[in-house]
């Protein structure tokens, strides 16, 4: 079955820049969609189709999709912004839906 | 706005069944996919299956194949979620949530907690 991995967790400082990989093979081929997770909530999808954001979600958040690493980067980091983080595709050979194993982020 | 709103927290005994509900609301019940994933605790997200609300078609993690049944009611716009023969291991949210083929998942309901005793 189709592996999606993640760091288990990212630090950045708050106002610099944190990016979380996604790394699977060939995920460049694949539409890559990210969520974010605060404790005690539901996900929120914050990038669908690689690089598009949802409505409401900061230009803050962009995504990346080349080879095989996705990259999810969050600008001018906020406290806000802590929390988990997942990446997800959809495996058209199986017709399955794969989660990464999601990166906690950290605003020092 | 696009809401789904699953059923309350539940606690049942080992080998026992629990069926979540999912009622969606402000957008055409039969257009999308309903998927359910689960996250036990302090772990991450694990999908469990999709059902396709216009034909009632399924299709189902084989971790899940013959423990956890995906239906619907399209009267009440209504998706529900059994798994039976629960271990202690099902403990976790479980939430519904929409999304097409390639599409993302969203939004997604509150999420239900299962809690398996012995």
């Amino acid at each position: 079955s189709y592996v999606l991995t993640q760091p288990p967790s990212v630090s950045v400082a708050p106002g610099q820049t944190a990016r979380i990989t996604c790394g699977g093979n060939n995920i460049g081929r694949k539409s890559v969609h990210w969520y974010q997770q605060k404790p005690g909530q539901a996900p929120v999808l914050v990038v669908y189709d690689d690089s598009d954001r949802p409505a409401g979600i900061p230009e803050r958040f962009s995504g990346s999709n080349s080879g095989n690493t996705a990259t999810l980067t969050i600008s001018r980091i906020e406290a806000g912004d802590e929390a988990d983080y997942y990446c997800q595709v959809w495996d058209g050979n199986s017709d399955h839906y794969v989660f990464g194993t999601g990166t906690k982020v950290t605003v020092l | 706005q696009v809401q789904l709103v699953q059923s309350g927290a539940e606690v049942k005994k080992s080998g026992a069944s629990v069926k979540v509900s999912c009622k969606a609301s402000g957008y055409t019940f039969t257009g999308d996919y309903m998927h359910w994933v689960r996250q036990a605790p302090g772990q991450g997200l694990e999908w469990m299956g999709w059902m396709n609300p216009n034909n009632g078609g399924t299709n189902y993690a084989q971790k899940f194949q013959g423990r956890v049944t995906m239906t619907r009611d399209t009267s009440i716009s209504t998706a529900y979620m059994e798994l039976t023969r629960l271990r202690s291991d099902d403990t976790a949210v479980y939430y519904c949530t929409r999304g097409g083929r390639e599409d993302p998942f969203d939004p997604w309901g509150q999420g239900t907690l299962v809690i398996v005793s012995s």
